[in-house]
């Protein structure tokens, strides 16, 4: 099993749709859960992270956080052509030395249609 | 925002050479760097983490002396490709995070290329 595991894709939605990722997750100590997004051949870029049971409102994203469940998602509302790309789901896990690192899903394509 | 200065952007060298890779913490103290590799269609994977002033921690399968981190200063880490091969040739991503910070903070990547 993945430690973190994303549909990857693509999912297409039409323009002004919402968008819903998913993203499951194996290891039961995770402290904090990001979402990026990344377009073909650019670094990730931040859309938000969370921390606590629940939802999360950014704007026209929302993350949602269930840990019983082990899953975490993605709604963006009013999607756009420029929403396309892979959105890239990470958790991080506590270490010994004090820091934590990230462990990234494989990601979803996201497709937006005009 | 905090920002993270990768560079070259992108880099194509010959077989057996070494190419270095630097990431510099423009706005803040990265205590932390995380070294990311990136394969076509695939996802982030971490190779190694360094502290500041520490030896990197390496990834199960991430050879270390082929692979050389340097974090010397709470600006700059860099990560150097040694005796590179064609099968090197990928995306490397760094990651910084700073003191008491909960976010992660990307380079813009480099493409590596090896011939």
């Amino acid at each position: 099993q993945k430690e973190v595991e994303q549909n990857s894709g693509p999912l297409s939605v039409p323009e002004g749709a919402i968008a819903s990722l998913n993203c499951t997750y194996s290891d039961r100590g995770s402290q904090s859960f990001f979402w990026y997004r990344q377009y073909s051949g650019k670094s990730p870029e931040l859309i938000m992270f969370i921390y606590s049971n629940g939802d999360k409102e950014d704007g026209r994203f929302t993350a949602q956080l269930n840990k019983a469940s082990q899953y975490v998602s993605l709604l963006i509302r009013d999607s756009q052509p420029s929403d396309s790309a892979t959105y890239l789901c990470a958790v991080s896990r506590g270490m010994n030395t004090g820091f934590q690192k990230l462990v990234f899903g494989t990601g979803t394509r996201l497709l937006v249609s005009p | 925002g905090a920002v993270v200065s990768q560079h070259p952007s992108w880099v194509i060298c010959k077989s057996g050479t070494s190419v270095k890779i630097e990431c510099r913490s423009l706005d803040f103290q990265a205590t932390t760097m995380f070294w990311y590799r990136q394969f076509p269609k695939q996802s982030l994977m971490l190779m190694a983490t360094s502290n500041e002033g520490s030896k990197a921690t390496y990834e199960q399968g991430v050879e270390k002396d082929k692979f050389l981190i340097n974090h010397a200063s709470l600006t700059l880490s860099t990560l150097t490709v040694t005796s590179a091969h064609p099968e090197d040739s990928s995306f490397y991503i760094c990651s910084a995070r700073g003191t008491g910070g909960k976010g992660y903070t990307f380079g813009s990547g480099t493409r590596l290329t090896v011939v």
